[in-house]
C-alpha cells in the first residue's frame, strides 16, 4: 500500500524568506509524485509533478521540488515567498502502473507573514 | 476553455437523506475522479471513471455510488447520509495519454449534513 506523510502541519514564514515543505512517501512500486496548492474555498491546482528523468522539478509560481528515491522524499521549496503564497499545500503519489488512484498527504498550511 | 465545473456549490442535508452531486469535465477529457476532503485533511479517493466504466474505487461504503454519462459528465450519489459525510467533494478530470496524465480539479461541492 502507498502512503504519504507531510511532516509539518503548519509552516509560518516571513515574506521574502525561503521555505521548504517536507513530504515523505511509502510505496513498494514506482510512483508518480505531485504537489498541489489549495487556496481557501477553491479546488486543487497542480504546482508540479515528477514522472521520470531529472530529479529536480520546476513548477509554477517559482516553486521547485526534488525527488530523492533513497530517502523516498519529495520536498517542495521556494527561495522567496510572497504573501499570496499563503495556502494549503498537498503532496500526492500515484502508481505509474496505469491505475488512477491518487493518495494525498494531510496537507501543510503555509502562512506567510509580512 | 471552461475548467471542471461542479454543482451545486453548497448543499445542506439531514441525516438519512440522499444526495446527488454533479461534475462536468473539461471538454475532451474522458476520465472523471471523485474525492472527499474532510475539513483539515487531504482529499481521499472515492471513484474513478473512464469511458463510462468504473476503473477504480477507494475504501468507501456501498452508500457511495457514481456513474459517468455518454458526454463524460458524472454524478456522485450518497445514500443514507451520516454526519461524517460532511465534507468538500472534489471532482477531477483528465485526458488519458499513456500512463502519465494530469488531473484538473473543480472547485468542489461543500456538503453539510445536520
Amino acid at each position: 500500500a502507498q502512503s504519504v506523510t507531510q511532516l509539518d502541519s503548519q509552516v509560518p514564514v516571513f515574506e521574502e524568506a525561503p521555505v521548504e515543505l517536507r513530504c515523505n512517501y511509502s510505496s513498494s512500486v514506482s510512483v508518480y509524485l505531485f504537489w498541489y496548492v489549495q487556496y481557501p474555498n477553491q479546488g486543487l491546482q497542480l504546482l508540479l509533478k515528477y514522472l521520470s528523468g531529472s530529479t529536480l522539478v520546476k513548477g509554477i509560481n517559482g516553486f521547485e521540488a526534488e525527488f530523492n528515491k533513497s530517502q523516498t522524499s519529495f520536498h517542495l521549496r521556494k527561495p522567496s515567498v510572497h504573501i499570496s503564497d499563503t495556502a494549503e499545500y498537498f503532496c500526492a503519489v500515484r502508481l505509474n502502473t496505469g491505475g488512477f488512484k491518487t493518495i494525498f498527504g494531510a496537507g501543510t498550511r503555509l502562512f506567510v507573514k509580512a | 476553455d471552461a475548467g471542471v465545473t461542479q454543482s451545486p456549490t453548497h448543499l445542506i442535508k439531514t441525516r438519512g437523506q440522499h444526495v446527488t452531486l454533479r461534475c462536468s469535465p473539461i471538454s475532451g477529457h474522458k476520465s472523471v475522479s471523485w474525492y472527499q476532503q474532510v475539513l483539515g485533511q487531504g482529499p481521499q479517493f472515492i471513484f474513478q471513471y473512464y469511458e463510462k466504466e468504473e476503473r477504480g474505487r477507494g475504501n468507501f461504503p456501498d452508500r457511495f455510488s457514481a456513474r459517468q454519462f455518454p458526454n463524460y459528465s458524472s454524478e456522485l450519489n450518497v445514500n443514507a447520509l451520516l454526519l461524517g459525510d460532511s465534507a468538500l467533494y472534489l471532482c477531477a478530470s483528465s485526458y488519458i495519454m499513456g500512463s502519465s496524465y494530469e488531473q484538473y480539479f473543480g472547485p468542489g461541492t461543500r456538503l453539510t449534513v445536520t
